[in-house]
Formats: structure tokens, sequence, C-alpha cells
């Protein structure tokens, strides 16, 4: 089954600068990759998300790119602000295994003012 | 996105007893996904709950302990049977409203077993 693996596990940058999360993951059939913001004790948002079709999309000050062929997805986010601090799920999921997505194991974002 | 609710938002319960956590969405949704959340932790799937049929269990997680019901298109239960300390976690419950694979979350149940 899918595998997503999700570094680094907790990040603290600089107000103002960026922030890079990565994950890979291990289905070669996997077409949808959304990522979601937890913030502490709210349920998971999705922030941006991005298909097998596309290589980049932004929205703002984020932005997820794709290599299918390394199997790499990643969320960038540029002029981090102290509401960015939040737990950043990665996940993938396929048509094939009937959309079930398959969540990375999280990152800890702190901005630090 | 759909609105989706969670009842009870949280509860204390006694090891050995059972509790059912109910989803109701605002709209019909084919496809409802039930999901646990350890403290600390990520996002690890139960199982797949589709109206008219038997719900599709991930491995790890059986029926026995986590029998769930999808009565209609916009309402799921799940109950966490014969409940120890470990089942302590967040419950969450998601829909796939637009059959676009975008999942939106419900606001998740808080279960304490003492």
């Amino acid at each position: 089954g899918e595998n997503v693996e999700q570094h680094p596990s907790t990040l603290s940058v600089q107000e103002g600068d960026s922030a890079v999360i990565k994950c890979t993951y291990s289905d070669s059939a996997s077409n949808y990759f959304p990522w979601y913001k937890q913030e502490l004790g709210k349920r998971p948002q999705l922030i941006i998300d991005i298909r097998s079709n596309v290589g980049e999309k932004k929205d703002q000050r984020i932005a997820v790119t794709l290599n299918k062929t390394a199997k790499h997805f990643s969320l960038h986010i540029t002029e981090t602000q102290p509401e960015d601090s939040a737990v950043y799920f990665c996940a993938a999921s396929s048509r094939s295994s009937a959309s079930k997505i398959i969540f990375g194991s999280g990152t800890r974002l702190s901005i630090r003012p | 996105s759909a609105v989706i609710s969670q009842k009870p938002s949280r509860d204390i319960c006694q090891r050995g007893t059972s509790l059912t956590i109910q989803c109701q969405v605002d709209s019909q949704v084919t496809m409802m996904f039930w999901y646990r959340q350890q403290p600390g932790q990520s996002l690890t799937l139960i199982a797949t709950a589709n109206q008219g049929s038997e719900a599709t269990y991930e491995s790890g997680f059986v029926i026995d302990k986590f029998p769930i019901s999808r009565p209609n298109l916009t309402f799921s239960t799940l109950t966490v049977s014969n409940m120890s300390p470990e089942d302590s976690s967040i419950y969450l419950c998601s829909v796939d409203r637009d059959k676009t694979d975008t999942q939106y979350f419900g606001p998740g149940t808080r279960l304490t077993v003492l």
C-alpha cells in the first residue's frame, strides 16, 4: 500500500523567511496530493493541493511542487508570519485505492518573531 | 467546502464501555471516512463508509472493535467498543463532497478512556 514520508518533523524559521517541507510517496498510481494545516485543537484544514498532471501550483504565499519521476512533492511558504505556526501534513491518494488519503507524519512549524 | 459536525465533541469514558460518535454532513456525499489521531501523531484511516454497503476497514482495525453505520448519504456513526486507555485519541470523520478526492474534516471527537 501507499506510504508517505515527511521531513522535517519540526521546523523553526524566522518571521519573514521561507519554509520548505518535503514528502515522498511510494505508490506510482497516486495522483492527488493535498496539504493540510492543523492548528492546536482544531481540525485539519486543506490549504493547497496538486494533481499529477501539473508540476507546480501557487496560491499567494504558499506553493506546492511535484516531481512524479522522483515521487517527491514539497510545500513552500514564503514571507512566513506568526499565524503560519501549526502542524502541516502532506498526503497522497489515488483513485485506484478508492480515494483513500494516506497522511505523512506531520511537520510542526514554528515562526520565530 | 462541506459543513460537517460531530457529536460529542469530547468525552471521558471508563474502560470496558463503548462510545458512539456521530458525523453529520450538510449535503449528500457518497464516501465518508473515519480517522484516528493519537496524541501528537498523524491521522490514520480507520475505515471508509459508503451508504448501502459494509464499511471497508484498514489493516489493524476490525469491525468488532469499530463498528460503523451509514444509514443515509448525510450521516454516519463510529462506535469505539470495549474501550481501553489506548483508545484515547481524537476521532475525525471526513467527506469527499465533490467527488474530487478532496476531503474535508469534521471538528473531531476527543476521547479519553480512564
